[in-house]
């Protein structure tokens, strides 16, 4: 099984609701990310888990709040966002975070989020 | 401070040609580097990496990239071009001799292969 499953695949909320992204992989990966995608952009990374610790927050807006109730889940927490945050939400895993076997990210389908 | 610079926006080929999807990348250590496909509206899927050993490196559905060292490149390259081939790609690079967690994308090149 070499798959990162996101739910859900579409999500359109208010400026004041509360929803959650769902991602979930069974490849035994110590590290899981979250990335945001705006149209024609490349990834940008939002998080970084590692061993189920927050490694790395890339100074982003408290209105995300990530968490990784064990090794094989990732949520993204959402709150009060705003128009501007609707884009692509890519969840990934990889082996570890770095070394000598470091290995490639996969990459879920994502999650549409339109904020209305 | 790590970094990749595809220079290309848009790459056109014929189907049957061949193809190149050009990547240069920064680093202060040793580089992993990685090439990811995205079809509309879906995720990134992995195409080929190089870690260390053999400069020519090939992947998924036909593709390879060749590491250059003294260039500081990682072009992608396809003998011969499919209408399927038609996507976004992003060439990624982890800095691992910086001890760097975080994998760089470049900007990304569409590529549209012209039946």
């Amino acid at each position: 099984d070499t798959e990162v499953t996101q739910t859900p695949k579409h999500l359109v909320m208010g400026m004041t609701n509360k929803k959650s992204l769902k991602c979930e992989q069974h490849m035994g990966h110590r590290a899981m990310y979250w990335y945001k995608q705006k149209a024609k952009k490349p990834p940008e990374l939002m998080f970084v888990y590692s061993y189920e610790k927050l490694s790395i927050n890339e100074s982003v807006p408290s209105r995300f709040s990530p968490e990784c109730p064990n090794s094989s889940l990732l949520n993204l927490h959402l709150h009060a966002l705003q128009p501007e945050d609707s884009a692509l939400y890519l969840c990934a895993s990889s082996q570890d975070l770095g070394g000598p076997m470091s290995t490639e990210a996969f990459f879920g389908q994502g999650t549409r989020l339109t904020v209305v | 401070a790590q970094s990749v610079a595809q220079p290309e926006d848009q790459v056109n080929v014929a189907e049957g040609n061949p193809l190149t999807v050009k990547c240069t990348y920064s680093v202060s250590g040793n580089p992993y580097l990685f090439w990811y496909v995205q079809y509309p509206n879906r995720g990134l899927q992995f195409l080929l990496k190089y870690i260390t050993g053999d400069n020519l490196v090939k992947g998924s559905y036909g593709f390879e990239a060749e590491f250059n060292k003294s260039q500081t490149s990682f072009h992608l390259k396809k003998p011969s071009a499919l209408v399927s081939d038609s996507a976004l790609y992003f060439c990624a690079v982890r800095d691992y001799g910086a001890g760097s967690y975080q994998l760089t994308f470049g900007k990304g090149t569409k590529l549209s292969v012209i039946p």
